[in-house]
């Protein structure tokens, strides 16, 4: 069965530094991946997705994820967290149609 | 080009009673598919609809319904409300079936809390 785990509930990062946020998922076969990011009272916005080729993938507001097919990742990166980023990040995997498992979720504060 | 719509933003009902969501899709889009979100669950995958069926359903109980319309829009009823079903609930929309291509765009949700 699929299944996507995201080990850190909250994260905290100052303004300015640098973010990973964890994505392990579990697949049969090569998986789409996406990272979506929600604002509390929103609903989901798309920052990247993977399907295939280049395993480094760059996103909607500076954001970047990189495929390890042997670690069974797909990390989301950003060089320089903004106050704005503060949300909460959902990795998620699909086999192609609309049937996502998504993670449990990894909170990010920004502190100033 | 307007988002996905949903209403109402929010709902309170009783226990018992039951209730349709509505969602409307970015225009063009042809898939909706439904989500279920709580803090205990999390994200759940309620259906999928395409051309007016049903092509991918998920775990819930035969309370969880929906349908589309010809025109893409999409509603989901939940009968015999039980204060487990308290959730947001959250319609996506995409172009074709969904995968790297046609990815899944969000609506804000619908708030459901049941008394």
């Amino acid at each position: 069965a699929q299944s996507v785990t995201q080990p850190d509930i909250h994260i905290t990062v100052s303004e300015g530094a640098s973010l990973e946020l964890r994505c392990n998922y579990s697949y049969g076969a090569t998986p789409y991946l996406f990272w979506y990011v929600q604002s509390p009272g929103q609903g989901l916005q798309l920052l990247l997705k993977y399907f295939s080729g280049d395993t480094l993938v760059q996103g909607i507001k500076g954001f970047e994820a990189e495929f390890k097919r042997s670690q069974s990742s797909f990390n989301l990166r950003k060089p320089s967290v903004h106050w704005s980023d503060a949300a909460e990040y959902f990795c998620a995997v699909g086999p192609g149609g609309n049937k996502l498992v998504f993670g449990a979720g990894t909170i990010l504060r920004v502190k100033s | 080009k307007a988002g996905v719509t949903q209403t109402p933003r929010y709902l309170i009902k009783t226990r018992g009673q039951q209730v349709t969501l509505s969602c409307s899709p970015i225009s063009g889009h042809r898939s909706v598919s439904w989500y279920q979100q709580t803090p205990g669950q999390g994200l759940q995958f309620l259906f999928e609809y395409f051309s007016e069926t049903q092509r991918n359903k998920g775990n819930f109980p035969g309370r969880f319904s929906g349908r589309q319309f010809s025109n893409s829009r999409s509603e989901m009823n939940v009968s015999t409300l039980e204060l487990g079903d308290s959730a947001l609930y959250l319609c996506a929309s995409s172009l074709e079936r969904g995968g790297a291509s046609s990815p899944l765009h969000f609506g804000n949700g619908t708030r459901l809390t049941v008394t």
